[in-house]
């Protein structure tokens, strides 16, 4: 069964703290990992995706990387502006279907 | 990217009525999914709407609860049927944009009393 798991639950770091998000996959031929951000009461905004291991994206203070077994989102520097939930998901060749984790709650403080 | 609306944005309903969310895309695509967030919670798929064909609905949903249409290839609606508190959530409509990427709607924020 294909599965997501996110690492903290919840972070707190300081303006300008740089900090690193771990999301944990498993699944059967991975077609796609994909990192979303999430304001409260708003839809998920997509941020990355990534395909093979070794791959690596960029946008402004974040950057996401993959291997075989986990993504990581770094933040670098960060502002109050970055505080959000942050999603990672997988799609695997046996169901073809997003695949969430719980997400890990950001908070910055100027 | 998409450009994707919903309403309504939020409602509040009474226990034991119907709500029906219409999702609205300015490009035509093939696929669309609706995705339900219980508080606290992250996103499970409820069903996929292909036009021209029945929605095909996940394990622990089914369509006289969560009916839904697909008329045209720009257009979705979900209702969600006969409700309870339990069914207070945010609901979501997304795309698929090319390899396995979608894109979310704003939601809708589900009350029930």
């Amino acid at each position: 069964e294909d599965q997501v798991t996110q690492s903290p639950e919840a972070l707190r770091l300081q303006e300008g703290e740089s900090s690193s998000l771990n999301c944990s996959y498993t699944v059967s031929g991975l077609r796609g990992l994909f990192w979303y951000r999430q304001d409260p009461g708003k839809g998920p905004e997509f941020l990355f995706t990534l395909y093979s291991a070794g791959e690596e994206k960029e946008k402004e203070r974040l950057k996401a990387t993959l291997t075989k077994k986990e993504s990581f989102l770094h933040i670098t520097a960060p502002k109050p502006e970055d505080s959000a939930t942050y999603l990672c998901a997988v799609v695997g060749s046996n169901t073809g279907k997003l695949i969430f984790g719980q997400g890990t709650t950001l908070q910055v403080k100027p | 990217s998409a450009v994707i609306s919903q309403k309504p944005s939020r409602d509040i309903c009474q226990r034991g009525t119907s709500l029906t969310i219409q999702c609205q895309v300015d490009s035509q695509v093939t696929m669309m999914f609706w995705y339900r967030q219980q508080p606290g919670q992250s996103l499970t798929l409820i069903a996929t709407a292909n036009q021209g064909s029945e929605a095909t609905y996940e394990s622990g949903f089914v369509i006289d609860k969560f009916p839904i249409s697909r008329p045209n290839l720009t257009f979705s609606t979900l209702t969600v049927s006969n409700m309870s508190p339990e069914d207070s959530s945010i609901y979501l409509c997304s795309v698929e944009s090319r390899d396995y990427e979608q894109f979310f709607g704003p939601g809708t924020r589900l009350t029930v009393l």
